[in-house]
């Protein structure tokens, strides 16, 4: 079991240009979140997705901000026109969503837009 | 809407002292309880929960938490600390959203370190 992988772990982007984050959750579980986390706003909930369909994507910024669960063993985290504010840390986390469950996280990726 | 705060943003002890992170939270129905651990780089790792029964729960690595429902609290406690536990660690809640549906809200986190 590899756990949650995350992919690329690093990326660097110019203002203006897209980037999307891969996440591949653990195989078996059907929930998959997204969480952003900056220094001064720490760990803000994005979206959820339960076996493959959207549930919450209360935190998703409205503008510019997309995920999509096409299978279930992975998830993508799309930005469009990156911003300066948009520099973080994305962690893609998964359970196996029983009612008392854990999450368990990605190592994350570090976007950086210039 | 149900929250959690973590008031030590920075607590620093010596190896082998012992060391309580301290979490609150706002009640609004069913209580599910967590702690997790980040090491420098890396991402989140579950350490124990409280969702019903015994009100002190034992995790990994030593670590223990206790529920307290006339405190609104589940603090964090180790009573022996190693250089390796220095991480920040997140208190979580967990917040229903309709039916089973779900996430967990995190508090700001409190930096451990620990000093030789």
């Amino acid at each position: 079991n590899a756990g949650v992988i995350q992919t690329p772990r690093h990326k660097v982007t110019g203002k203006g240009q897209e980037a999307t984050l891969w996440c591949e959750p653990i195989s078996g579980h059907s929930a998959v979140f997204w969480y952003r986390q900056t220094i001064v706003q720490g760990l803000e909930f994005l979206t959820y997705f339960r076996n493959q369909a959207p549930i919450d994507d209360s935190g998703m910024p409205k503008e510019r901000f997309s995920a999509q669960m096409p299978n279930q063993s992975h998830s993508t985290l799309k930005i469009q026109s990156t911003q300066p504010q948009d520099s973080a840390v994305y962690l893609c986390a998964s359970s196996l969503d029983s009612s008392q469950n854990t999450l368990y996280f990605g190592a994350g990726t570090r976007l950086s837009v210039l | 809407t149900q929250t959690v705060s973590q008031s030590d943003a920075h607590v620093t002890v010596f190896e082998g002292d012992s060391v309580e992170l301290r979490c609150n939270y706002s009640y609004g129905g069913s209580i599910y309880l967590s702690w997790y651990i980040q090491h420098h780089g890396h991402g989140l790792q579950f350490l124990l929960k409280y969702y019903s029964g015994n009100p002190v729960v034992q995790g990994v690595n030593g670590f223990e938490a206790e529920f307290s429902k006339s405190d609104s609290s589940f603090h964090l406690r180790k009573a022996s600390v190693h250089w390796s536990d220095s991480a920040v660690y997140f208190c979580a809640v967990k917040e229903y959203s309709g039916g089973s549906n779900y996430k967990l809200t995190f508090g700001k986190g409190t930096l451990l370190t620990v000093t030789p």
